[in-house]
């Protein structure tokens, strides 16, 4: 079967660097997305990696490993509106995203 | 209208009745999208097309269904509602160009309770 996997949830303080990570398992590897949803609203795109390495953006980076199917969103600089839920999904060989549960990510002051 | 509209925003649905979710874009996408987001799981794709004319099923497409007469519109059909689709409904659409990053852009939900 095909399975997205991260953190329920993760919690760190305002300013401070944090690492959301995702391992997949699926058939076929077409591209990994990571979307940004605030509580209540639709998902956004953040990121999209489909060669091994970094992609910054910002205060935003993603990681892609291909051959250990495992990807991070490193967030910088952290501000109390990042406080969201994070997720991160897989384009499979049929073209279709794949989505992991989700990282709620909690900014203390 | 900018980007993708869902109506209605939410519901409260008898279990039985019939009901058609709206969602329309004016990206001129090809390629749009339901899925449906519960607590705990990831987003699940429901149905899918990939252009006008054409539909596909997606991993949970029993009791709904859907259809594509032009680019903009995508309706989504709960022919008789069961309690266990309460959820939130989410439509996305893609540029739909073979190859291509094929960033998916969401609407803004529609919450669903069925009793």
């Amino acid at each position: 079967g095909q399975n997205i996997d991260q953190p329920t949830e993760m919690t760190a303080t305002e300013g401070a660097i944090v690492q959301i990570n995702c391992t997949y398992q699926t058939s076929g590897f077409n591209g990994l997305f990571w979307y940004q949803q605030h509580a209540g609203e639709a998902p956004t795109f953040l990121s999209y990696n489909v060669l091994d390495g970094l992609e910054e953006k910002g205060r935003f980076s993603s990681f892609l490993s291909r051959s250990k199917g495992y990807s991070y969103l490193l967030l910088k600089e952290l501000q109390m509106k990042d406080s969201a839920s994070y997720l991160c999904a897989v384009r499979d060989s049929n073209y279709q995203l794949i989505w992991g549960a989700g990282t709620k990510l909690i900014i203390k002051p | 209208i900018a980007g993708i509209t869902q109506a209605p925003t939410s519901q409260i649905l008898a279990a039985g009745r019939r009901m058609t979710l709206r969602c329309t874009q004016d990206m001129r996408h090809n390629a749009m999208y339901w899925y449906r987001q519960d607590l705990g799981l990831g987003l699940r794709l429901i149905h899918y097309s990939n252009t006008a004319g054409t539909t596909g099923k997606g991993e949970v497409p029993d009791g709904y269904s859907v259809s594509r007469a032009n680019t903009d519109d995508f309706p989504l059909t709960l022919a008789s509602a069961v309690p266990s689709q309460t959820s939130v409904y989410f439509c996305a659409s893609s540029p739909g160009m073979e190859g291509g990053q094929e960033t998916q852009y969401f609407g803004p939900g529609t919450r669903l309770l069925v009793l």
